[in-house]
């Protein structure tokens, strides 16, 4: 079964700092492109980033460049998402998603994608 | 305020059709990046609904379809069941942000 399970989750003060991981099972991670997706408390999903499969390519939301460092092993099929200089605007369920593409989308970039397996999600909650 | 605009919510009686609209621009759907549904269930996570505007992966009832034209994509919802409820969420990318978008999305209310 092609399953993904976030973990790492917790409280944290504004300014700490959490690791979240994600485990991929029952297929190939080490070829698919990954990504993190939020969403804050009673509103909508939003896109945080994105790593390529060999992990040589990442990017991610203004909001969280510079303080989240997406990496991955792919040895042991897990992705990461490390959280410093947390603020208020960060408590949310985060959630890993793997992307994927079909015919002719899958000779385009990224970002034609689609996020076809996601995690049940871990929550990150930023408060004193 | 999303980049991509939806409207907050939608109801309709069992066995009824609904659509939910994804209105966007020319730096995202108009630009001719494709558009993707997700639903989120109560209390779940979010879950591909339709690929690619009009692609529906194995398992997905036929009940759902989705289009695309200009700067805007829908869902549409045939035979509307219980079980349909529900937020919907439709995605782009979005080539001014330089990053995927979501819409705001759309809570669908079976009476």
């Amino acid at each position: 079964e092609v399953q993904l399970v976030e973990s790492g989750g917790g409280l944290v003060q504004p300014g700490g700092s959490l690791r979240l991981s994600c485990a991929a099972s029952g297929f190939t991670f080490s070829s698919y492109e990954m990504n993190w997706v939020r969403q804050a408390p009673g509103k909508g999903l939003e896109w945080v980033s994105y790593i390529s499969s060999s992990g040589s390519t990442i990017y991610y939301a203004d909001s969280v460049k510079g303080r989240f460092t997406i990496s991955r092993d792919n040895a042991k099929n897990s992705l990461y998402l490390q959280m410093n200089s947390l603020r208020a605007e960060d408590t949310a369920v985060y959630y890993c998603a793997r992307d994927s593409c079909s015919g002719g989308s899958c000779y385009l970039p990224y970002y034609y994608y689609y996020m076809d397996v996601w995690g049940k999600g871990t929550t990150v909650t930023v408060s004193s | 305020q999303s980049v991509l605009t939806q409207p907050p919510s939608v109801s309709g009686a069992p066995g009824q059709r609904v659509t939910i609209s994804c209105t966007g621009s020319s730096s995202n759907i108009g630009a001719g990046y494709d558009v993707h549904w997700y639903q989120q269930l109560p209390g779940t996570a979010p879950k591909l609904l339709i690929y690619g505007n009009s692609n529906r992966p194995s398992g997905v009832p036929d009940r759902f379809s989705g289009s695309k034209s200009g700067t805007s994509a829908s869902l549409a919802i045939t035979g509307l069941q219980a079980e349909d409820e529900a937020d919907y969420y439709c995605q782009s990318y979005d080539s001014s942000l330089s990053r995927r978008v979501f819409g705001g999305g759309t809570k669908l209310t079976v009476l």
